[in-house]
């Protein structure tokens, strides 16, 4: 059964056009992650949570943002895309610091 | 700032040939090290977690390492079904960012049958 759950797994989104990702989680875990991820490339962090603490990585475009509203649940919200924001959108969940990352099947944005 | 490279980018392997990929790291200290498996287009699946140097754990036909300065991931008579991106993530430490994974790029294995 899946455990992180990221909706929609394909999106095409319109230059300029807000897009809203959204990733659930059944583990109850208080860490929850967005990386993006470009062809051939690492996972490059955006932001985590330790429950609703926010971390905003340094290099993170403000274009980017970020909701927690409870537990299960958090969204990514690109306020006007760009081409060079087409990627693989990765949801994680942890447990502890010493625990294993839980990954969702991503989603992968185009932008046109 | 944390800093991990895998190599190399790529290798092709022909089934049952053994090989190992490499993960050099640099960080203030290490909490833990991850291996993952990520197949086309989907997420990184969890294979291993080291937290010492001198550490093994093994799965099937794989097998990860760990010394201070970098962990190998060995692949013994590796099958077609072997072949996808392999992740390395390092957990620091220290800071304030102590949630922080920082990933490598990967090595991509490809076995031939």
């Amino acid at each position: 059964d899946a455990m992180v759950i990221q909706n929609p797994r394909y999106q095409v989104t319109q230059f300029g056009k807000p897009v809203t990702l959204s990733c659930s989680q059944t583990l109850n875990h208080n860490v929850m992650y967005w990386y993006q991820q470009k062809s051939s490339q690492a996972p490059k962090l955006l932001f985590h949570y330790y429950d609703k603490d926010f971390n905003n990585e340094a290099d993170t475009p403000d274009n980017f943002q970020s909701r927690r509203p409870n537990t299960s649940f958090c969204f990514l919200d690109i306020r006007s895309p760009g081409l060079g924001d087409a990627a693989m959108y990765l949801c994680a969940t942890r447990y502890l610091l010493n625990t294993e990352a839980f990954f969702g099947q991503g989603t992968r944005l185009t932008v046109v | 700032e944390d800093q991990v490279t895998q190599s190399p980018e790529a290798l092709r392997l022909q089934e049952g040939e053994s090989s190992s990929l490499n993960c050099s790291y640099t960080v203030s200290g290490l909490r833990g090290l991850f291996w993952y498996r990520q197949d086309p287009g989907k997420g990184p699946e969890f294979l291993f977690t080291l937290y010492s140097a001198g550490e093994e754990k093994e799965k099937e036909r794989l097998k990860a390492t760990l010394t201070k300065k970098e962990s190998f991931l060995h692949i013994t008579a590796p099958k077609p079904e072997d072949s996808a991106t392999y992740l390395c993530a390092v957990q620091a430490s220290e800071g304030s960012n102590d949630y922080k994974l920082s990933f490598g790029a990967g090595t991509t294995v490809t076995v031939r049958a």
